[in-house]
């Protein structure tokens, strides 16, 4: 049983770049979430979907994107990454509020 | 002001005290709340989850929620190196639906 899965757990890129984050679940849970952890500031949400085909903005949204392709899936998109980005990003899905996380993804933007 | 506030710490205690985790929060609608672990380099888990005010007990851990203060806590007796992590609470206003909010955590060292 795989959880929650993110890909990659590593990525470097350069300011101004593009890229995707993936996650998956299959658990067949409605609600998904993308987090960002940084030194001393805690999970932070980026955005959320509550069920397929609904997202919404979290605490820091701005410079991202999401998608809720389908029920399993969750991916989050930088447009143009800056410095300020580079980060921990956690994907998480939940069922009654008991949410279950992936391993994360390291991003460094350069 | 944060919705949850958590004292980062970081704590160091010796093993086999007992130790005191604790959240405050400012939006009363929160009904669901929860405590994470998370080791080095590795997502948070799961440790407890509770709906009502009150404690609830798990081996060495208790969790008590007292929802006319705002505050949450998490206990751990007789605590153990392996119990070196950082202990993040969580809160939700609803169990189907909506934004699950995170304290910024607390590290917690336990020297031998």
């Amino acid at each position: 049983n795989a959880g929650v899965t993110q890909t990659p757990k590593f990525q470097v890129l350069k300011t101004g770049q593009s890229m995707t984050l993936q996650c998956a679940q299959d658990m067949n849970h409605n609600s998904m979430y993308w987090y960002r952890q940084d030194p001393g500031m805690g999970l932070r949400l980026i955005y959320y979907s509550a069920s397929e085909g609904t997202t919404d903005k979290g605490e820091v949204p701005n410079g991202y994107n999401v998608s809720r392709l389908n029920k399993r899936e969750f991916s989050l998109r930088l447009e143009s990454a800056a410095p300020s980005q580079t980060s921990v990003y956690f994907c998480a899905s939940s069922d009654r509020g008991e949410a279950f996380f992936g391993q994360g993804t390291r991003l460094t933007v350069v | 002001q944060k919705e949850v506030e958590q004292d980062p710490g970081p704590l160091s205690v010796p093993e086999g005290a007992i130790v005191s985790l604790n959240c405050t929060y400012s939006n009363s609608a929160f009904q669901y709340f929860m405590w994470y672990r998370q080791y080095s380099r590795k997502g948070p888990e799961l440790l407890m989850y509770t709906y009502s005010s009150g404690n609830k007990e798990d081996g060495r851990f208790t969790a008590q929620v007292d929802k006319s203060s705002k505050y949450i806590s998490l206990f751990i007796r007789d605590s153990q190196p392996s119990d070196s992590a950082t202990y993040l609470c969580a809160m939700i206003i609803s169990s189907n639906t909506g934004k699950l909010i995170f304290g910024q955590g607390t590290t917690l060292q336990v020297k031998p």
